[in-house]
């Protein structure tokens, strides 16, 4: 079965500095889609960057990028120039390839929080 | 604009009284979801429909059920909600070409059971 593993409950960065929120997972497939998800406190989900796994390029949107390692089953998110309203629970997320019942399978880690301190 | 509306935001029922929270996009994606998220916990996805197809996630309680009846209007019926069904209930949309990821997601309504 797949899993999706946040490590670090919470973390803080200085305004403009840069943070890294790390996410491993395990998987036997090839095919698949990893992503990051930013739920700001009492607001909605919005969807931060996606990889394919197929993609061998990192991701990158805007101040946003991650850092994928399909061999390691790593796929960390960097924030570049933090700032107040970047202050959120994370979440990973792992969408797996069309399964035999011809449906997807979705799992999301348990997130992590970032503050950012002024 | 919103894109993906929840009503209502908030909702309170009576242990064991039906409830349903509705879901509606203006977004025209053929693929909706439905996830329960818990105080502090990840999002746990219920079910997704693609288009008229309706999925059900294996470990989703049948006391939950959903209904499409058609692109914009999505539904989440609870037939006899039980206290550890109070949680915030997310829509959220997709359009399937792009990987069939949740893309948009509404406000979600919070769910008290009495």
């Amino acid at each position: 079965a797949q899993t999706v593993t946040q490590s670090q409950p919470e973390m803080s960065v200085q305004e403009a500095e840069t943070v890294t929120l790390s996410c491993t997972y395990d998987t036997s497939e090839s095919d698949y889609y990893l992503f990051w998800y930013k739920q700001p406190p009492s607001r909605q989900m919005i969807l931060v960057i996606r990889q394919e796994a197929y993609k061998q390029q990192n991701a990158t949107e805007n101040r946003f990028s991650v850092n994928f390692q399909k061999a390691a089953k790593s796929f960390s998110l960097k924030i570049s120039d933090s700032q107040l309203g970047d202050a959120a629970m994370y979440f990973c997320a792992y969408r797996s390839g069309l399964t035999t019942s011809g449906t997807y399978k979705y799992i999301f880690g348990t997130g992590t929080r970032l503050k950012v301190l002024a | 604009d919103a894109m993906v509306i929840q009503n209502p935001r908030y909702q309170v029922t009576q242990f064991g009284k039906p409830v349903t929270l509705s879901c509606s996009q203006t977004l025209n994606h053929n693929v909706m979801y439905w996830y329960q998220q818990k105080s502090s916990q990840a999002p746990k996805l219920l079910f997704h429909y693609y288009d008229k197809d309706f999925n059900n996630e294996a470990d989703t309680p049948d006391n939950f059920q959903s209904r499409r009846p058609n692109t914009s209007f999505c539904f989440l019926d609870i037939r006899s909600p039980g206290l550890g069904d109070a949680a915030m209930y997310l829509c959220a949309t997709s359009r399937e070409r792009q990987g069939g990821i949740p893309q948009h997601f509404g406000d979600g309504t919070r769910l008290s059971i009495l």
